[in-house]
């Protein structure tokens, strides 16, 4: 059974660091690989998608990269700013049931001004 | 691009009441749809997922039902509401191999 862990499951920083949000699956045969930001109340936006192919995926300070063969994927926020402050989640696709995606628990994520 | 509709922002009903929470997409054909619930500092639990019309799958066995009666319109609903029921429910949909989006999510307190 597909588990997926995120670590650490809260992070405070000060405004402008660099910081990297792990992801962790146990199981390597997966369709694809997504990173979700959550604001409190609201639902889920789609932040990247990395295919199975693919080692990673780059939007604006945003990096993602995926080691399948590891079961590792991480989340690269350069110079943060606290209008990152959220909730990160990772989510895989799983080969075994690819209709059903399976969700970490997520990183809480503050950035103090 | 794709996005999904989903209403009302906020439900507060009494136990026992029915149940009716609608989604709707737009920009795809032939989506995957799904109903997850997230209680509070809780992870996503998948309720129901469809691949087609008349198509439901349900995960957790429970008070709630699931129906899609037309290919971009999924729908949550209940006979009689428990407190239990009570979280915050995200609809999201997405095409094979694509992004998943989600909706803004209906608040629902059962009381």
């Amino acid at each position: 059974k597909q588990e997926v862990t995120q670590i650490p499951a809260a992070l405070s920083v000060p405004e402008g660091e660099n910081l990297v949000l792990n992801c962790s699956f146990t199981d390597s045969a997966i369709y694809n690989l997504q990173w979700f930001r959550q604001d409190p109340g609201k639902g889920l936006t789609s932040l990247l998608l990395i295919q199975s192919s693919q080692r990673e995926q780059t939007s604006g300070r945003l990096n993602a990269s995926l080691d399948k063969s590891s079961g590792r994927s991480t989340l690269y926020i350069a110079a943060s700013q606290p209008g990152d402050s959220a909730t990160y989640l990772c989510a895989v696709a799983p080969m075994e049931y690819g209709n059903k995606l399976v969700f970490g628990a997520g990183t809480i994520l503050r950035v103090k001004s | 691009s794709q996005t999904i509709h989903q209403w009302p922002a906020t439900l507060v009903q009494p136990v026992g009441s029915p149940l009716s929470l609608e989604c709707t997409v737009e920009g795809t054909s032939n989506p995957n749809l799904y109903w997850y619930r997230q209680a509070a500092g809780r992870g996503l639990q998948l309720l129901f997922y469809s691949v087609g019309i008349g198509q439901i799958s349900s995960e957790v066995p429970q008070n709630l039902s699931a129906s899609r009666p037309q290919d971009r319109q999924f729908i949550l609903s209940s006979k009689k509401l428990l407190l239990s029921d009570s979280g915050f429910y995200l609809c999201a949909g997405r095409e094979v191999g694509s992004p998943l989006h989600f909706g803004n999510g209906t608040r629902l307190t059962v009381t």
